[in-house]
């Protein structure tokens, strides 16, 4: 079945650096991925929807200069927090439309970010 | 958006069939219903959509109330790794729709 890959896994990192979290669509193109952040005992919320060779939709309320995001091919996706800050710390989730049949989307295993 | 309800959390033991409600009283009648599963610390998962005819696949089966405005997820022999927070999704086919998430019902499975 579709293999949606995202690394890392896990992130820590310090105040003020930045990190790049990566999402590829192993065996299908994808011209169209979603980032989702998501706090604890919290559902998914939708951060952004990235689109393959032109600039990503961010949802209302999230900051498209902190939240850097790259498609520049059809099987990769980067979602890169900038000047990363405490309240940063979430888990971030990407997905992308395909493989599952008609509408169905493929999740990557989500990234554990810790800005200490 | 189709707006959903689902019992906050649910309990079932080991080898025995879980069925799952959904109410989407507001859902169009373009909308597929979708649903996915997250297990702790994972991304979600794809568990099994459908129309409007009842659905099977290897994990889950879909029955779908007729006016369409419920359905009803069934896990026929839960197994602890069923143990997640399954969403019901209603979702147009259209490209590239968001899907909404809502709060889901957390099932615990009992060994």
């Amino acid at each position: 079945g579709a293999v949606v890959s995202q690394h890392p896994s896990r992130v820590i990192c310090k105040s003020g650096t930045s990190v790049k979290i990566e999402c590829r669509s192993l065996d299908f193109q994808a011209t169209t991925m979603f980032w989702y952040r998501q706090f604890p005992k919290k559902s998914l919320m939708l951060m952004a929807t990235s689109n393959e060779g032109s600039k990503a939709t961010y949802e209302q309320g999230v900051e498209k200069d902190k939240f850097l995001i790259n498609h520049a091919s059809l099987t990769l996706s980067t979602l890169t927090v900038t000047s990363a800050h405490p309240e940063d710390s979430s888990f971030y989730i990407c997905s992308a439309r395909g493989g599952q049949g008609i509408g169905g989307y493929t999740f990557g295993s989500g990234t554990r970010l810790t800005v200490v | 958006d189709a707006k959903t309800t689902q019992p906050n959390s649910m309990e079932s033991n080991e080898e025995e069939p879980v069925h799952l409600p959904c109410n989407h009283s507001t859902i169009s009648g373009t909308d597929y219903i979708h649903w996915y599963r997250q297990l702790p610390s994972q991304g979600p998962e794809y568990v099994i959509h459908g129309l409007t005819s009842n659905v099977n696949n290897r994990m889950a089966s879909l029955a779908i109330a007729e006016d369409r405005k419920s359905s009803t997820l069934i896990l026929h022999r839960a197994t602890l790794r069923d143990a997640a927070v399954y969403y019901c999704i209603p979702l147009n086919a259209g490209n590239n729709r968001k899907l909404i998430w809502g709060l889901g019902t957390s099932l615990a499975v009992n060994p």
